[in-house]
């Protein structure tokens, strides 16, 4: 268990509609990012958040959105799904700030079939 | 999006092999990082490198942080079966102090498979 908690584990909706994921980052870190995973692909960064601000965007769609809560946890809304976007979503934790050491550690993500 | 560039994309190899990977990238990095995921899961941190020229060691696993700061290498000596699975490697810029770290931007992964 690393730490990060992403709910739900498997998610399959249909085309046109909308899901909320989840990520509880690690007790103590700040910073959530999200990333997405398409099949046999690397992982794209999709948007960072640190302590309930966006401070990084990268190559998220319209149709998606994120907010970090005062709780820190965090939720990737997908809206008007298409078939494309059926892929891995990984949330990613790190402290943040200049305590943090490197890298971030990740959840078990949340894959999402579009079908 | 940017990716880093990493080869070889797969190997294939036996038990017992040594591995060699490498990252390239056209920009520098201020950190290294190698991660390795499996089937269904997160990617897990293995080696971070922090400084130029450094080579750092976990286990079978050995890395290097280029001295020009734009590539690194991971290696895997004498493999094991559960060393199957795919490599990352990931670049990261420090912010300044008052912010989160900069994201991580990750090589395009090497899938290695070991053969019976």
């Amino acid at each position: 268990d690393s730490g990060v908690t992403q709910t739900p584990k498997h998610l399959i909706t249909a085309t046109g509609q909308r899901v909320t994921l989840r990520c509880s980052p690690r007790s103590g870190d700040l910073s959530v990012y999200w990333y997405q995973q398409s099949l046999d692909q690397g992982l794209q960064f999709l948007i960072q958040y640190y302590n309930g601000e966006e401070r990084a965007k990268g190559n998220i769609l319209e149709r998606f959105s994120a907010q970090q809560f005062p709780d820190l946890h965090s939720e990737l809304n997908l809206s008007s799904l298409e078939l494309g976007d059926s892929a891995l979503y990984f949330c990613a934790s790190s402290v943040g700030g200049d305590r943090d050491l490197a890298g971030y550690t990740f959840g078990s993500g949340t894959r999402l079939t579009v079908v | 999006g940017q990716q880093l560039n990493q080869s070889p994309q797969s190997m294939f190899i036996q038990e017992g092999e040594d591995v060699s990977m490498n990252c390239t990238s056209s920009s520098i990095f201020n950190t290294w990082l190698w991660y390795k995921q499996d089937p269904g899961e997160g990617p897990v941190l293995l080696i971070a490198l922090y400084k130029a020229g450094e080579l750092t060691s976990n286990g079978r696993l050995t890395a290097q942080f280029g001295i020009t700061r734009k590539d690194s290498f991971l290696n895997i000596s004498a493999s094991i079966p559960s060393d199957v699975g795919i490599y990352f490697c990931a670049g990261q810029r420090r912010l300044g102090s008052n912010f989160g770290n900069e994201k991580l931007t990750f090589g395009t992964g090497t899938r290695l498979t070991i053969i019976p």
